[in-house]
């Protein structure tokens, strides 16, 4: 069965560093989305992506935060400098472009951020 | 904009009663609706959603949700509970127009006792 597959599963940086999260979708999705889920939450959109063009990125903290997908394909999410507040699980979850909207998106099993 | 409220923090439950764990939304016109289902560290699976037509969808592992316009709910349910059941349980709903990305509940934890 297809997945979304995103590393590093887990990871821990120290304040003012530099982190960044990697995702590959499901082979033939065009969108992409970045969500960031901090514990006791439910996951809020970061940014969306329609094969290498930037949907919507209205939640996205663009001062530390950016978001690629070059090649329509695999997307990085990078943080810099990252801050205490950013410990999350950061999700990453793909769907198939259709007609309509009604297609479910599939996640991966997420990178989950401490920073100390 | 739209939003959903999932009312529960958690629902406790005893294993073979049945379950249900509640969700309203608000979005213009009208919704796609889904239910996802998360294991400790673990991203979301999807379980069932809400296109159009019957209002009772059936989805994975034996869960089914009735959709009910006129209340804005979508409340999750099985017939009959398993302690694997136990996880948090996520809403989320989406406009059949504009903005594409799932807005999210906040999540309820259900938690199954033997």
């Amino acid at each position: 069965e297809a997945e979304v597959a995103q590393s590093p599963r887990y990871k821990i940086t120290e304040k003012s560093q530099a982190v960044a999260f990697w995702c590959d979708p499901i082979s033939g999705h065009a969108t992409l989305y970045w969500y960031r889920q901090i514990l006791g939450q439910g996951p809020e959109l970061l940014v969306q992506f329609q094969d290498e063009s930037v949907v919507d990125d209205s939640q996205l903290p663009k001062d530390r935060f950016s978001a690629e997908r070059l090649k329509g394909v695999d997307s990085t999410l990078k943080i810099q400098p990252a801050e205490l507040g950013d410990s999350a699980m950061y999700l990453c979850a793909s769907s198939l472009v259709g007609r309509t909207q009604n297609t479910e998106a599939f996640f991966g099993q997420g990178t989950r951020l401490t920073v100390v | 904009a739209q939003s959903v409220a999932q009312p529960e923090d958690q629902v406790n439950v005893a294993e073979g009663n049945p379950l249900t764990v509640k969700c309203t939304y608000s979005v213009s016109g009208n919704p796609y609706l889904f239910w996802y289902v998360q294991y400790p560290n673990r991203g979301l699976q999807f379980l069932l959603k809400y296109i159009t037509g019957d209002n009772l969808v059936k989805g994975s592992y034996g869960f089914e949700a009735e959709f009910n316009k006129s209340q804005t709910s979508f409340h999750l349910k099985k017939p009959s509970a398993l302690v694997s059941d136990s996880a948090l349980y996520f809403c989320a709903v989406r406009a059949h127009t504009g903005r594409r990305a799932l807005t999210f509940g906040s999540g309820t934890r259900l938690q199954v006792q033997p």
